[in-house]
């Protein structure tokens, strides 16, 4: 089952702070993130693990609650070079794959 | 290191006539390979994914077909394409690694099918 993702769309001034929640109703044992920018093809950010670890890239960072079956991606201090689409990736114990969430249409301006 | 190559970058094709796109990797070995499709301002819908040669499995039921001739190569095709068939197609690999199996994508073909 796909997992969902909060906000669907966010716009941003340069240097604020965004939050972008992906949730699953099922057990996770990892979480993807990628980001994808306008006509190109989704990147790889980082990877959070069974365990409740938190992870950070630059100014982006993710936490991941295995309990609530949720991921949590961090923007801190925005740039114009973030804005995208940001999708979770999930695995869960059914599945031999990843499923991708919704996706998180994010917009940073000046 | 590992490259993910697709080809064409674009296509034009009429109501109708066939598809073949392309993808191949290098750098790996026995990949795991996936199609997605992404519609307009849409996420990610997976069409067929393989873990290895002659093995494909279909996600979504449709006019779109998927082939593994060789260990690093994945081929998408249709015999007649339809107006829905339109939208940016992405392959992707993996290792394989259980749970934690992230996938790498390239950079896509853009299709318009008039």
């Amino acid at each position: 089952q796909q997992p969902v993702q909060s906000p669907q769309a966010v716009i941003l001034r340069e240097g604020e702070d965004a939050v972008i929640n992906c949730s699953s109703s099922k057990a996770l044992y990892s979480v993807h993130w990628y980001r994808q920018k306008h006509g190109e093809a989704p990147v790889f950010l980082m990877i959070l693990l069974k365990g409740g670890e938190q992870k950070g890239h630059d100014k982006i960072s993710a936490s991941f609650n295995e309990k609530k079956q949720q991921s949590s991606l961090y923007l801190t201090a925005s740039q114009l070079s973030y804005s995208g689409t940001y999708f979770c990736g999930t695995y869960t114990g059914t599945a031999s794959k990843l499923t991708f969430g919704t996706g998180t249409r994010l917009q940073v301006t000046l | 290191s590992q490259t993910i190559h697709q080809w064409p970058a674009t296509l034009v094709q009429p109501v109708g006539s066939p598809l073949s796109l392309e993808c191949t990797v290098e750098g790996t070995s026995n990949p795991n390979l996936y199609w997605y499709r992404q519609a307009a301002g849409r996420g990610l819908q997976l069409l067929f994914y393989s873990v290895g040669i002659g093995q494909i499995s279909s996600e979504v039921p449709q006019n779109l077909s998927a082939s593994r001739p060789q260990d690093r190569q994945f081929i998408l095709s249709s015999k007649k394409l339809l107006l829905s068939d339109s939208g940016f197609y992405l392959c992707a690999w993996s290792g394989g690694q259980r749970f934690t199996d992230t996938q790498y994508f390239g950079p896509g073909t853009r299709l318009t099918v008039l």
